[in-house]
């Protein structure tokens, strides 16, 4: 079984500020790691995913995160936000193998409000 | 590439009536997923289809929902005798076959509010 750990419900920051969101997961098989983003009344949208490599990964709008498999974890950071950062924000993971379970699991999601 | 599509976006409903929705995914995505997703919660899994055979489904998912993928292109998540607990947001994801097969691209869900 997998789960998907996010410790921070609410992060509020002001603009300009760095940001880090974190992530812990839980699984007894190799995962892929995703976050996506969720605004308003709309669906999800990948920012970056880590597959294999490099542990660092950089995404869209400036974000980046770091795979630490000892820690099992997968941190999102940007170095500095924008008011238009402000949004939901999921990690997740699946299963490596194909033959695994396909679907995704999701953490309970983290609300990033950037104030001016 | 025009991402995939859900329809309607939003449906409000009296309990105990019936309700369906459309997905259609990405063009020449074979796999296709739906979730489910309650107010402060992330997306739960609710069923997976590649091509049109439906290969798993979630606990999640009782005897009134059925998914259908009859031609392995759109899909249809049909609720039958709707409750009040049935109230979330109801998300469409695609992913190809191979070549970016673990990525899933996300609709823009369709909102449920039963009555």
């Amino acid at each position: 079984a997998q789960s998907v750990t996010q410790l921070d419900s609410q992060v509020p920051v002001f603009e300009e500020a760095p940001v880090e969101l974190r992530c812990n997961y839980s699984s007894s098989v190799s995962v892929y790691l995703f976050w996506y983003v969720q605004y308003p009344n709309q669906g999800l949208q990948l920012l970056l995913k880590y597959l294999s490599g490099s542990t660092l990964v950089k995404g869209i709008n400036g974000f980046e995160a770091e795979f630490n498999k000892s820690q099992t974890s997968f941190h999102l950071r940007k170095p500095s936000v924008h008011i238009s950062d402000t949004a939901e924000y999921f990690c997740a993971v699946s299963d490596v193998q194909d033959t695994g379970r396909r679907a995704l699991t999701f953490g309970s999601g983290t609300r990033l409000q950037v104030q001016p | 590439d025009t991402g995939v599509s859900q329809n309607p976006r939003h449906k409000i409903t009296k309990r105990g009536q019936n309700v369906t929705f459309r997905c259609d995914p990405i063009s020449e995505h074979n796999r296709l997923y739906w979730y489910r997703q309650t107010l402060g919660q992330g997306p739960e899994f609710l069923t997976y289809f590649q091509n049109e055979a439906q290969l798993e489904k979630s606990r999640l998912l009782s005897d009134r929902f059925s998914a259908e993928r009859p031609k392995g292109s759109f899909s249809t998540l049909e609720i039958q005798r709707t409750e009040q607990g049935d109230s979330a947001m109801y998300l469409c994801a695609s992913s190809p076959q191979s070549g970016g097969r673990e990525t899933q691209y996300f609709g823009p869900g369709t909102r449920l509010l039963v009555l």
